[in-house]
C-alpha cells in the first residue's frame, strides 16, 4: 500500500518564476493539508482540502493556492517566487475524522535562486 | 489561537537512560495532541496521539506521553534511549472545538542519544 507520495523531489526556480508541487495522498485518505518547512523549523500549515475544497488556510499570501482533483490527488502552486520561499514543501493526507493523524509524504525541496 | 512551544531546542540522553521531550499547548477548547518524527530528508512520521480518555497514551517504538490539563502539557517519554531514537521531534495540537481542522505544529526538539 502506498503511502503519500510528491513530485518532483527537488526543485530549482528563479525569483518570479511560478512552480506546481504535485501529492498522492495514501490510499483511503480524502484529506490532504500542505505545509511549508523551512530550514531548522517545524511545519507551517499552508491549507488543507476536501472535497475539492480549501477548507481552511493558514497565514500565507494568495501567492500560495492549490488544487485538489476528484481522485483526492492535490498540487499546490505558487507564484512571483521569492527567495524567502525556499524550503522543504510537505504534503499530509488523512481521512476526513478529527481524530486522524497525518500522513506526510517526503516532500519537495524547492530553491529559488 | 492554538500555539504550540516545545522549550528545549535540543535534548541529549545516554543510551540506556530515560528520555524526556517536554510540549506545551494553548487552545480554546479541547485538545487534540500529537507527537512527530522526522528522520533526515524525510517527511513526518506520527508516534503517538491524545484524544480522550487516559492520560497516559502508548504509541510506536515504546514511546509514550502524558496529557496534563492543568499544565497545558503532553511531554513524551521514553523509559529507555536507543541511539536509533536520535532524530527530530514535533509535538502539534489539533483544536477541533473551535470547527478548525489544521494542525499546528512545534518548532521542534532535537534528540541526540550518545552511545
Amino acid at each position: 500500500d502506498a503511502g503519500v507520495t510528491q513530485s518532483p523531489t527537488h526543485l530549482i526556480k528563479t525569483r518570479g518564476q511560478q512552480v506546481t508541487l504535485r501529492c498522492s495522498p495514501k490510499s483511503g485518505h480524502d484529506t490532504v493539508s500542505w505545509y511549508q518547512q523551512a530550514l531548522g523549523q517545524g511545519p507551517q500549515f499552508i491549507f488543507q482540502y476536501y472535497e475539492e475544497e480549501e477548507r481552511q488556510r493558514g497565514n500565507f499570501p494568495d501567492r500560495f493556492s492549490g488544487h485538489q482533483f476528484p481522485n483526492y490527488s492535490s498540487e499546490l502552486n505558487v507564484n512571483a517566487l521569492l527567495l524567502g520561499d525556499s524550503a522543504l514543501y510537505l504534503c499530509a493526507s488523512s481521512p476526513s475524522y478529527p481524530n486522524s493523524p497525518l500522513h506526510f509524504g517526503n516532500g519537495t525541496r524547492l530553491t529559488v535562486t | 489561537a492554538q500555539s504550540v512551544a516545545q522549550p528545549e531546542d535540543q535534548v541529549n540522553v545516554a543510551e540506556g537512560n530515560p528520555l524526556t521531550v517536554k510540549c506545551t499547548y494553548s487552545v480554546s477548547g479541547n485538545p487534540y495532541l500529537f507527537w512527530y518524527v522526522q528522520y533526515p530528508n524525510r517527511g513526518l512520521q506520527f508516534l503517538l496521539k491524545y484524544i480522550t480518555g487516559d492520560n497516559l497514551v502508548k504509541g510506536s517504538y515504546g514511546f509514550e506521553a502524558e496529557f496534563n490539563k492543568s499544565q497545558t502539557s503532553f511531554h513524551l517519554k521514553k523509559p529507555s534511549a536507543l541511539v536509533s531514537d536520535s532524530a527530530l521531534y514535533f509535538c502539534a495540537v489539533r483544536d477541533v472545538s473551535t470547527g478548525g481542522f489544521k494542525t499546528i505544529f512545534g518548532a521542534g526538539t532535537r534528540l541526540f542519544v550518545k552511545a
